[in-house]
């Protein structure tokens, strides 16, 4: 099992433009998970999905941020209009069912706006 | 909403003793999931153990155990023979239940560093 996989690693954009990130999530695990890690803010929760359907996303900001779960095996996060404070440590997680299973992470996505 | 609290910043120990984490948590919810989850200087987040708040047995995994007290809604991390290698940040977090939750909220971390 690979585990979750995010892609790219890292990136940089500059000021104003477009960023998307990929979460492929562990085979057979129908909740994904997308949160972000600053020093400031700690790990932040954006957006849940469940069977692909979006749950809650009661963390994503309400301007440039958008998530997709096109198919079950891989989720995106796009981020309009990049700003120095999205630079972030973006990480997709994903669990057999939300709630009660743990979670799995994948490495992270460092974005980073210049 | 739910809240967690990590009030050490940081424990350095010996290795092979036993260290104790604080996690504090508030929620207004009766039955909740609490977590704990260490993040290796790789970054690296890994899942260590679950407590389910509607168990009074405190949940063990290996050498890692958990103390909790409901009534202060604390849920303390242990960790016995402590090695080298469990230097690392450990986050406690919780969830609520129900088909359409899940989502962490996490407390800022307590570094763990163990000295030979």
């Amino acid at each position: 099992n690979a585990g979750v996989i995010q892609t790219p690693r890292h990136k940089v954009t500059g000021k104003g433009q477009e960023a998307t990130l990929w979460c492929e999530p562990i085979s057979g695990h129908s909740a994904v998970f997308w949160y972000r890690q600053t020093i400031v803010q700690g790990l932040e929760f954006l957006t849940y999905f469940r069977n692909q359907a979006p749950i809650d996303d009661s963390g994503m900001p309400k301007e440039r941020f958008s998530a997709q779960m096109p198919n079950q095996s891989h989720s995106t996060l796009k981020i309009q209009s990049t700003q120095p404070q999205d630079s972030a440590v973006y990480l997709c997680a994903s669990s057999l069912v939300g709630g009660y299973y743990e979670q799995y992470f994948g490495p992270g996505t460092r974005l980073t706006v210049l | 909403a739910q809240k967690v609290t990590q009030t050490q910043t940081s424990i350095s120990v010996m290795e092979k003793t036993t260290v104790t984490m604080d996690c504090v948590y508030e929620t207004r919810d009766s039955s909740y999931f609490l977590f704990w989850y260490k993040q290796t200087a790789s970054g690296e987040i890994v899942f260590l153990i679950r407590q389910d708040s509607y168990k009074k047995e405190n949940a063990t995994e290996g050498h890692y155990s958990l103390n909790f007290q409901k009534p202060k809604s604390s849920i303390g991390l242990i960790i016995t023979a402590t090695q080298i290698e469990d230097s690392a940040v450990y986050f406690c977090a919780m969830s609520r239940t129900g088909a359409n939750t899940g989502k962490l909220t996490f407390g800022h971390g307590t570094i763990l560093r163990v000295h030979p």
